[in-house]
């Protein structure tokens, strides 16, 4: 089934905390796993993504781990900023590149 | 990183009107485009891809007719509200797939019809 569930749906962190947001897929057929970061009234801005033959990837203070045996994956933000308070998309795109499945977003607020 | 561009951002139509919106890769060539629909405070609701030179596919539920999606050159795909009625007003975003399947979006339109 195409599906990708996120959660939680709403996130409130204290100004240098660590915010976690997690996913979960159920189609093997998806092979890569974009994060997305979307600001009100803005499109989504690509975050961060990884490949299921790697189990982690850090690009600053943001980092995907992911577990291919489980079929879930999560963002991890360190030192939140109230800079990064926004609604994230997690999304899984299969292997032709013909679809990519959202899941239904976590906003987060980092409190100052 | 690539660019993706939609124009127009914001547009205001009048009911039983048609509006089209652009999106195009700034500098890419994208064979796939993705258009979605996003109400206040939801997730992006996939609408339809479209492919370069071909028709697009379109998601269960979405009317075709009424969604007219054109992929006419590998940076620009068009998608046209027909006879446009205020429940179609929402934000519209389209994004363009590159290589090693990485996917943009474009910074959305925002249509009111009235």
């Amino acid at each position: 089934q195409q599906q990708v569930k996120q959660s939680p749906q709403s996130l409130i962190v204290q100004k240098g905390g660590i915010s976690i947001i997690n996913c979960a897929y159920e189609n093997t057929a998806f092979d890569y796993f974009p994060w997305y970061q979307q600001f009100p009234g803005k499109g989504p801005a690509l975050l961060i993504a990884i490949r299921p033959d790697v189990s982690e990837k850090k690009e600053g203070r943001f980092t995907i781990s992911f577990n291919k045996s489980a079929k879930q994956f999560s963002l991890h933000i360190m030192d939140s900023q109230p800079g990064d308070s926004a609604t994230y998309f997690c999304a899984a795109v299969n292997q032709a590149g013909t679809a990519l499945i959202f899941g239904k977003g976590t906003t987060l607020s980092v409190s100052s | 990183g690539a660019v993706v561009s939609q124009h127009p951002s914001r547009v205001i139509c009048k009911s039983g009107t048609s509006v089209k919106i652009e999106c195009r890769s700034l500098d890419f060539q994208a064979t796939t485009m993705f258009w979605y629909r996003q109400f206040p405070k939801q997730s992006l609701m996939l609408m339809a891809t479209s492919n370069e030179g071909s028709k697009a596919t379109y998601e269960q539920g979405v009317e075709k007719d009424k969604f007219l999606i054109n992929h006419a050159s590998l940076t620009l795909s068009t998608l046209t509200v027909t006879s446009a009625h205020p429940e179609d007003s929402s934000f519209y975003i389209c994004s363009a797939r590159v290589a090693g399947n990485t996917i943009y979006f474009g910074e959305g339109s925002w249509l009111t019809v009235v």
